[in-house]
């Protein structure tokens, strides 16, 4: 089946520093990409879309200079926490679409992010 | 925002019964998916289930799907307790929104 990577795994940074999360897909091209965080035992809440070539769509609510996403190519989308700050520490969780199987979508591992 | 809602958010059964949980939504669908999660990991895919479909099964799962009523359920039979897990249901369409997610601990 189609992977989908995330790099780092886990990430630990200091306050007011910025953190790339990395997801590729790795045996498929994704034209469009998602970025989900998840706080402990609660479910994944969708941030943004991101789509290769153009601006992300952020939800409502997410801070798109805070959270800033670029999808250079068809394999690969970046996430960059800016500033962290504590409550920024969560468990980040790409997803990417297959270009072949227009409604499916799949996830990479998560990256587990902690401001300090 | 989230799109839909699991119930129960939490069941605890033994080993070797059947485990069954909803999950309903809210709006339009092209298909329903359901993903486990272990503690502290990734989503793992169990089953994909298409707006014209009705029913499926994949192992010891078992998906129904009532788009009239706006549910799903998954049903994992004889259960292990390495079925423990988070258990969420997700829209497919545009995007992918979760539900909250049924926390399952099976016991031994």
């Amino acid at each position: 089946g189609a992977v989908v990577s995330q790099h780092p795994s886990r990430v630990i940074c200091k306050s007011g520093t910025s953190v790339k999360i990395e997801c590729r897909s790795l045996d498929f091209q994704a034209t469009t990409m998602f970025w989900y965080r998840q706080f402990p035992k609660q479910s994944l809440m969708l941030m943004a879309t991101s789509n290769e070539g153009s601006k992300a769509t952020y939800e409502q609510g997410v801070e798109k200079d805070k959270f800033l996403i670029n999808h250079a190519s068809l394999t690969l989308s970046t996430l960059t926490v800016t500033s962290a700050h504590p409550e920024d520490s969560s468990f980040y969780i790409c997803s990417a679409r297959d270009l072949g199987h227009h409604y499916e979508q799949y996830f990479g591992p998560g990256t587990r992010l902690t401001v300090t | 925002s989230q799109q839909g809602e699991e119930d129960p958010q939490a069941l605890s059964i033994q080993e070797g019964e059947n485990a069954t949980m909803n999950c309903s939504y809210k709006t339009s669908i092209n298909n329903l998916q359901w993903y486990r999660q272990n503690s502290g990991r990734g989503l793992v895919h169990l089953i994909l289930i298409r707006s014209n479909e009705r029913e499926k099964h994949s192992g010891r799962l078992r998906v129904t799907l009532d788009t009239s009523k706006k549910s799903s359920s998954l049903l994992i039979t004889a259960s292990r307790a390495a079925d423990t897990a988070s258990y969420f249901c997700a829209t497919g369409g545009n995007d992918m929104r979760f539900g909250a997610g049924t926390r399952l601990t099976v016991k031994p």
